[in-house]
């Protein structure tokens, strides 16, 4: 079954540092989401990547899909501490409507 | 995005009960998740829940382990059903936003079973 696999696990950043958070599936997707949970909260919906080769930016945060549609990333410029939680791909393409697999989450810790 | 909430928040349970989640939405959805999150793994989908048909299980996930419910557009319950301390896990139930492939989360169930 499609598989997604994501590095790193954790990241310790000092604050005002750059982090990027890697996405690769075993199948082409047909869209990428990228998630946000808290500590001790629940995932949240970020942001959603369809086309081939796109990129998107929310803020501080950018994200792109690759141009074969199996791999995506998140980078974000100059992290604060409120960027402190895991972040999330999940990817869309098999046969099931509407079901996400996800990848192992990175957990990113922000010194102050 | 709608408004999700589950119950319990948590709970401790011994080995051999059953416990049942419920998941309220504010709105109708006709997608809707249960996932399971144990300690330091990710997110892994126990089945889909459409209503008026049947849950539709992931590999490792069968009905008798994990029953499911879905009287409505606005409601379902999964069963963890003769526990083990392996079950212990946060248990999460998400809607999908029609015609889309976003989710949306409600806060988790955190299950301890002794």
């Amino acid at each position: 079954g499609q598989q997604v696999m994501q590095i790193p696990q954790y990241q310790h950043v000092q604050e005002g540092e750059d982090f990027t958070t890697y996405c690769n599936s075993s199948t082409t997707l047909s869209n990428i989401q990228w998630y946000k949970k808290r500590p001790g909260g629940h995932p949240v919906f970020l942001i959603q990547l369809v086309k081939s080769g796109e990129v998107k930016k929310q803020k501080r945060l950018t994200f792109q899909f690759g141009e074969a549609k199996k791999n995506s990333s998140l980078h974000i410029t100059a992290t604060q501490t409120t960027d402190v939680g895991t972040y999330f791909c999940a990817g869309a393409g098999g046969t099931s409507y509407g079901k996400l697999t996800f990848g192992q989450g990175t957990i990113l810790t922000v010194h102050p | 995005s709608a408004v999700i909430s589950q119950k319990p928040s948590r709970d401790i349970c011994q080995r051999g009960t059953s416990l049942t989640i419920q998941c309220q939405v504010d709105s109708q959805v006709t997608m809707m998740f249960w996932y399971r999150q144990q300690p330091g793994q990710s997110l892994t989908l126990i089945a889909t829940a459409n209503q008026g048909s049947e849950a539709t299980y992931e590999s490792g996930f069968v009905i008798d382990k994990f029953p499911i419910s879905r009287p409505n557009l606005t409601f379902s319950t999964l069963t963890v059903s003769n526990m083990s301390p392996e079950d212990s896990s946060i248990y999460l139930c998400s809607v999908g936003r029609d015609g889309t492939y976003e989710q949306y989360f409600g806060p988790g169930t955190r299950l301890t079973v002794t």
